[in-house]
């Protein structure tokens, strides 16, 4: 299977300013034949299911915000949350859909300082 | 609307069998693979399987392989998650989720969930 690992944990950001979460995976999510990387990004508020945010690492899904963004190649991903807002209070996870299974990382809490 | 409303919270006791549902509203029900995914108490994400409701085929990851049962009944846009006997290692959230289709191509992030439903299994 594909580990995918989150860093940090947890993150504590004011609000206003920008937060990075990290997402690196056990192999290469990059696919040659069609030059995409198969990583998305999902929040998670307290008591509510998973909505997503970003695929094809950069995509940004129809009615997201564009403070939010995905970047990265092969095995190093970034989501950024510029200007952090209230309502971004959640936990961020990452998943692969290179290969099955399909695996998350284990989800970055973001608060507000 | 387009939604996936899964049923409610279950208590249930080791040994007991139990299916829950997600019940696909709004869109071409058959045209999206859905998965269905566990999330433990204070845990992440964990993949289980995904079932084509056109055929009926599931595809399980191999960690669940053998201890759940996907379904589906087109005529009432219902997908379900069956166990045989719990266990209570299965107490958790489980959601369901539509897989992305754009008309050509089936992806496998996930663009719809259902709400959620808590799983209890506890003596």
């Amino acid at each position: 299977d594909i580990v995918m690992t989150q860093s940090p944990d947890s993150l504590t950001v004011s609000l206003g300013e920008r937060a990075t979460i990290n997402c690196k995976s056990s192999q290469s999510l990059f696919y040659s034949s069609n030059n995409k990387n198969y990583l998305a990004w999902y929040q998670q508020k307290p008591g509510q299911p998973p909505k997503l945010l970003i695929y094809w690492a950069s995509s940004r899904e129809s009615g997201v915000p564009d403070r939010f963004s995905g970047s990265g190649s092969g095995t190093d991903f970034t989501l950024t949350i510029s200007r952090l807002q209230a309502e971004d209070v959640a936990s961020y996870s990452c998943q692969q859909y290179y290969a099955s299974p399909y695996t998350f990382g284990q989800g970055t809490k973001l608060e507000i300082k | 609307e387009v939604q996936l409303v899964q049923s409610g919270a279950e208590m249930k006791k080791p040994g007991e069998s139990l299916r829950i549902s997600c019940q696909g509203s709004g869109y071409s029900f058959s045209s999206h693979w859905i998965s269905w995914v566990r999330q433990m108490p204070g845990k992440g994400l964990e993949w289980m399987g995904r079932i084509d409701p056109i055929d009926s085929y599931a595809h399980y990851s191999p960690s669940f392989q053998g201890h759940v049962t996907m379904s589906v009944d087109k005529s009432t846009s219902n997908v379900y998650l069956q166990w045989s006997s719990l266990k209570a290692s299965d107490t958790a959230i489980y959601f369901c989720a539509r897989h992305f289709y754009d008309g050509t191509e089936t992806e496998n992030w996930f663009d719809l969930w259902g709400q959620g439903t808590l799983v209890s299994v506890s003596s």
